[in-house]
């Protein structure tokens, strides 16, 4: 299993952007990034997902670098609601056991 | 519309024993996954089935097993319970496997 690698924790402040980094060096070229979250007392919520171009969607946008062997999720105006724990995970094109391999992630505090 | 659906919320078992946990997946979603998140850390995926045949699994003993029925609900099965199994287990459901996963809000199940 391709492998990320993601900072332990960050914190925001309410109502200004996030970005948060995933590494991911090793990444082949059929693996998808995707993000889902995980809010306290609850099961991981699906965020976003992206092969090689930037992404956007209702909840927030995803940054690919151009050797895809980084990404960066945006919260463009973190809310109190988006703290969180935040996983950065890869699935790859066509691998019918479709199994999502989450690391620790990245714990998201946001201050008021 | 309903989303996934997990019984029961909380469970408290004796070493030794046995434990069935259900899920029923999203009206219209063939594929459910089970995952088991130890306090701190990531889910870790243990099953995955798809038109009631297993299509993936995880790696973990064969105390643990599963089946998914005629209506595409699941059940998680563990025997000869160890204290270690002390977790959140987690039930996703998807269209097909491939397709972004909708997780429960999860069983905690605590061995004493």
């Amino acid at each position: 299993d391709a492998k990320t690698t993601q900072p332990n924790s960050m914190e925001s402040n309410e109502e200004e952007p996030v970005h948060l980094p995933c590494n991911h060096s090793t990444i082949s070229g059929t693996d998808y990034i995707h993000w889902y979250r995980q809010l306290p007392s609850q099961g991981p919520e699906y965020v976003i997902h992206g092969l090689t171009s930037n992404v956007n969607n209702r909840m927030a946008s995803l940054a690919i670098a151009e050797d895809r062997k980084s990404s960066t999720l945006i919260l463009h105006r973190a809310t109190l609601r988006d703290a969180a724990v935040y996983y950065c995970i890869l699935r790859r094109l066509g691998e019918y056991g479709n199994k999502l391999v989450f690391g620790a992630g990245t714990i998201l505090r946001v201050k008021s | 519309d309903a989303g996934v659906t997990q019984s029961p919320t909380h469970l408290i078992k004796t070493r030794g024993q046995h434990v069935t946990l259900r899920c029923s997946p999203i009206s219209g979603h063939k594929s459910v996954s089970w995952y088991q998140q130890v306090l701190g850390q990531g889910p870790q995926f243990i099953f995955q089935y798809y038109e009631k045949e297993e299509r993936g699994r995880g790696n973990f003993p064969d105390r643990f097993s599963a089946r998914q029925f005629p209506n595409y609900s699941s059940e998680l099965n563990v025997n000869a319970l160890l204290l270690g199994d002390s977790a959140l287990y987690l039930c996703a459901s998807s269209l097909v496997p491939n397709t972004e996963a909708f997780f429960g809000q999860g069983t905690r199940l605590t061995v004493v």
